[in-house]
């Protein structure tokens, strides 16, 4: 255990539908990231936040991707009208500072 | 996009040899950093080696980087079953704030 939380592990949706996912990073970590991974390859970086401010996003990151950190806390990403390409791993990151990151366990998402 | 490349793809070897996997970036990095998952999980650091140094221990762990050829190389001795699991390095580049990772090498252990 990391440290760094993330709900849910799991996620089974319909094409179209919208869904949610929650990362807790470690809580003295100013620094959140958020990348993907999808099956046989290494993680993608989608965007990443200082404490609440987005400071870069992804091209890989769509218009139906949002992601948000309020009170520079817990994040959350939200896809809306998935699509089946959207299955994947969601992995969260944290760190303080350009220290080490450490990872969630991920959300598995497939999207039928 | 990918950064690096990691050599090789798979590796399958006896408990209680050496493994050895290599890792090839492109760009100027603050660090290079390993990280092992197993299947389905997430990603558990490894070690950090930061771009002033050229080798690092811990544990059963050995990290090189040699970063005139933009390559490092993590050995792991002594295997166990239990480090089945894929192998990634990502690169902390200079002025980037995010990871960039290979595509990992996809160790096997046989008992």
């Amino acid at each position: 255990d990391t440290g760094v939380s993330q709900d849910p592990r799991h996620k089974i949706t319909k094409r179209g539908q919208n869904v949610t996912f929650r990362c807790d990073p470690i809580s003295e970590h100013n620094r959140l990231y958020w990348y993907r991974q999808t099956l046989g390859q290494g993680p993608e970086f989608l965007t990443y936040f200082q404490n609440e401010a987005q400071l870069e996003k992804s091209r890989l990151l769509s218009d139906r991707f949002s992601a948000e950190r309020p009170k520079g806390s817990f994040s959350t990403l939200e896809i809306q009208r998935t699509e089946q390409g959207d299955s994947a791993m969601y992995l969260c990151a944290s760190r303080q500072g350009k220290e080490t990151q450490y990872f969630g366990p991920g959300t598995r998402l497939l999207v039928l | 996009s990918q950064q690096g490349e990691e050599d090789p793809q798979a590796l399958s070897i006896q408990e209680g040899e050496n493994a050895t996997m290599n890792c090839s970036y492109k760009t100027s990095i603050n660090n290079l950093q390993w990280y092992r998952q197993n299947s389905g999980r997430g990603l558990v650091h490894l070690i950090l080696i930061r771009s002033n140094e050229r080798e690092k221990h811990s544990g059963r762990l050995r990290v090189t980087l040699d970063t005139s050829k933009k390559s490092s190389s993590l050995l792991i001795t002594a295997s166990r079953a239990a480090d089945t699991a894929s192998y990634f390095c990502a690169t902390d580049g200079q002025g980037a704030q995010k990871l960039v990772f290979g595509q990992g090498t996809r160790l096997t252990i046989n008992p």
